[in-house]
């Protein structure tokens, strides 16, 4: 079945290091996208990556950083420059740019500070 | 620029009363707008959209959504509420460079 994964769904971290959340989709999707989700918040767009190798900073990309190395790929770091990294991560991807489509969401990632 | 405005972080129904989830919208060109819908611990499940074809719009499990230019409002409803959909709900719309910006979400709570 066609979809977005991501791995793993519960990640613990100690503060000062780096983690990286892992988002993969067999979509054939162009468009992939990282939302933090905090509640009462809704979901705040991190970074988004409309081809390979080129990618945006989001409204709340500090304290992040990814890559789109393939298309199906689209990873994310949270380092230590994140103060308040605790939340529920979720990957997301659409069809093209410029469709306007909905976005397709993978199952998240609980990351907690211990 | 775009933004949505969900009106009630909390609803609370009994078991077959009518669901009504307000969604207002800012855009500056004309919106694209959805509705997800979110369980504990899960991902955003798509239940409907609007892409300026008919103005009523209906989606999965019952739930339908009017677009009404005139109000800016996107407001998602089910006649009978069940069980099942005590979730979050969230409203959303695509801007011209395809992000979508999401609203606050309501959850939803239903009573037996």
């Amino acid at each position: 079945d066609g979809g977005i994964t991501q791995s793993p769904k519960y990640l613990f971290r100690k503060e000062g290091q780096n983690v990286t959340l892992s988002c993969e989709q067999n979509l054939n999707h162009d468009a992939m996208y990282w939302y933090r989700q905090d509640p009462g918040q809704g979901l705040r767009l991190i970074y988004y990556s409309q081809i390979v190798n080129d990618f945006q900073k989001g409204d709340i990309a500090e304290g992040y950083s990814v890559s789109r190395e393939k298309k199906e790929s689209f990873p994310l770091t949270v380092t230590s420059a994140q103060k308040n990294p605790t939340a529920f991560y979720l990957c997301a991807s659409s069809i093209v740019p410029g469709a306007r489509t909905e976005a397709f969401f993978g199952q998240g990632t609980r990351l907690t500070v211990v | 620029a775009q933004s949505v405005t969900q009106l009630g972080s909390h609803v609370s129904v009994s078991e077959g009363a009518l669901v009504l989830l307000r969604c207002n919208y800012s855009s500056s060109v004309p919106p694209y707008l959805f509705w997800y819908v979110q369980y504990p611990n899960q991902g955003l499940q798509l239940l409907l959209k609007y892409t300026s074809a008919a103005t009523l719009v209906k989606g999965i499990n019952g739930f339908e959504a009017e677009f009404k230019k005139s109000e800016t409002s996107f407001h998602l409803t089910k006649p009978s509420a069940h069980m099942s959909d005590a979730a979050e709900y969230f409203c959303a719309v695509s801007d011209n460079t395809d992000k979508l910006i999401f609203g606050t979400g309501t959850r939803l709570q239903v009573f037996p």
